[in-house]
């Protein structure tokens, strides 16, 4: 499978939205409801910030949300704060075999 | 809480074999609503998936098609540990390695506790 597509970078200013988005196939991400979004600060772990399209773990800010429409799922993040500003990937079930893809990964800067 | 901590050699030379432990705290391997993966994140191939192996009656084992050839991961239940060896090993397989806990069924995608991650460089 390919990996899933994302822009490779987005920008906003403190107290703004921004939207970054997650396009597969409906072999993927359209085709299930197992999207998940993780942030990445450097040198560290991924973080698990929403879960099967819209869930957020417990600790996770509600300024994060996630959606879907077709195979396009998305990550906003409300009310940019500085701390935001991560990598941020995607991942999705690929069907077949249990296998899960990534996305190539966003860089989010708060200007 | 759930603490996962790896280790292993940061140096493998090209064909010889890379090999890492993740040693699991606040969870056990064997927890029939969890699944143990190994993920790797590079600046050429982005983060991959490598495989994953988890308990429900019996070991599962799932694995990437693009290293499923040269890649093993091992539970261990007396050590509490997750193990990955890939053979065979090339430049292209420079990489952070991470062990992951995925809650749920496999493939959900519910990765919710990682290790710090080892940076393994195959290199003469």
């Amino acid at each position: 499978q390919s990996a899933l597509t994302q822009p490779p970078s987005a920008s906003g200013s403190p107290g703004q939205s921004v939207t970054i988005s997650c396009t597969g196939t409906s072999s993927d991400v359209g085709g299930y409801d197992y999207v998940s979004w993780f942030q990445q600060n450097p040198g560290k772990a991924p973080k698990l910030m929403i879960y099967e399209v819209t869930k957020r773990p417990s600790g996770v800010p509600d300024r994060f949300s996630g959606s879907k429409s077709g195979n396009t799922a998305s990550l906003t993040v409300s009310g940019l704060q500085a701390e935001d500003e991560a990598d941020y990937y995607c991942i999705s079930y690929a069907g077949s075999y249990n296998y899960v893809i990534f996305g190539g990964g966003t860089k989010l800067t708060v200007l | 809480q759930v603490q996962l901590h790896q280790s292993g050699p940061g140096l493998v030379k090209p064909s010889q074999t890379l090999s890492l432990t993740c040693d699991i705290s606040g969870d056990s391997v064997s927890n029939t609503f969890a699944t143990w993966n190994w993920i790797r994140q590079s600046s050429s191939r982005g983060l991959e998936w490598l495989g994953r192996t988890y308990y429900r009656s019996k070991w599962y084992f799932d694995y990437a098609s693009s290293v499923k050839s040269r890649i093993n991961i091992t539970p261990d239940t007396s050590r509490n540990q997750l193990s990955l060896e890939l053979r065979s090993v090339t430049p292209e397989d420079t990489a952070v390695y991470y062990c992951a806990r995925e809650t749920g069924a496999p493939a959900t995608a519910i990765l919710d506790y990682w290790g710090q991650g080892s940076l393994v460089a195959v290199s003469s």
